[in-house]
């Protein structure tokens, strides 16, 4: 079955400092990653798309990795802000069909001061 | 650029009674999506189209109906609400099959069934 897990649930830190969020998925055939911010009250808003080929990607203080072996991912977040509390949604799509896409059901992020 | 509108963005319902869910976008997509948000789980979708005139099932579309009449609007109908009908509703839109084309999202409709 299609899976996307992400990890923690939920992750509270203080203004200033790093983090990590982790997505493991078991979907197959693999065709892209992508994460989206959803601040609270808000749909989701794409971050970035990860490729089969491709390693390791940024945008601005976001940056995300795909190591397609173990097939799993991840989003770091740098000298975190106030701003940056939200969820953040992993997606999967396989190839095939019609939107062919898992979504993850989130970490919830809360950044305080 | 308003891109993805929804409305209402909130409603309450008691169970058994109907409503329609109205989603409009304003960037020329061909492909409109309706989806639900639950605690504790990945967005779910219910019906999806790929052009005026055209509708498909999701995931999840017991309970649903759509109808994507004009190009620029997608509805999402309840028949006769049921309280696991309870959830956020999200509309989204993307120009083509969402592979490597992004989604845009409405910002959500939260529905109570009661």
């Amino acid at each position: 079955k299609n899976q996307v897990e992400q990890s923690p649930q939920s992750l509270i830190i203080l203004e200033g400092k790093n983090c990590t969020l982790q997505c493991n998925y078991t979907v197959s055939p693999f065709s892209n990653l992508r994460w989206y911010k959803q601040d609270t009250g808000r749909g989701p808003v794409s971050l970035t798309i990860m490729t089969f080929s491709e390693n390791t990607k940024s945008n601005g203080r976001y940056t995300a990795t795909l190591d397609a072996d173990t097939k799993q991912s991840s989003l770091h977040i740098t000298a975190s802000q106030l701003s940056d509390s939200a969820s953040y949604i992993c997606v999967v799509r396989t190839s095939g069909g019609y939107n062919k896409l898992i979504f993850g059901a989130g970490t919830r992020l809360a950044v305080h001061p | 650029n308003a891109g993805v509108t929804q409305t209402p963005k909130f409603r309450v319902l008691k169970t058994g009674q109907s409503m329609t869910l109205l989603c409009a976008q304003d960037m020329n997509h061909e492909y409109m999506y309706w989806y639900r948000q639950d605690p504790g789980m990945g967005l779910r979708l219910i019906h999806y189209s790929v052009g005026e005139g055209t509708t498909a099932k999701g995931e999840v579309p017991d309970g649903y109906n759509v109808s994507r009449l004009k190009k620029q609007n997608f509805l999402l109908g309840l028949e006769s609400a049921a309280p696991s009908q309870t959830s956020v509703y999200f509309c989204a839109s993307s120009y083509l099959a969402s592979g490597a084309n992004v989604l845009t999202f409405g910002a959500g409709s939260r529905l109570t069934v009661l």
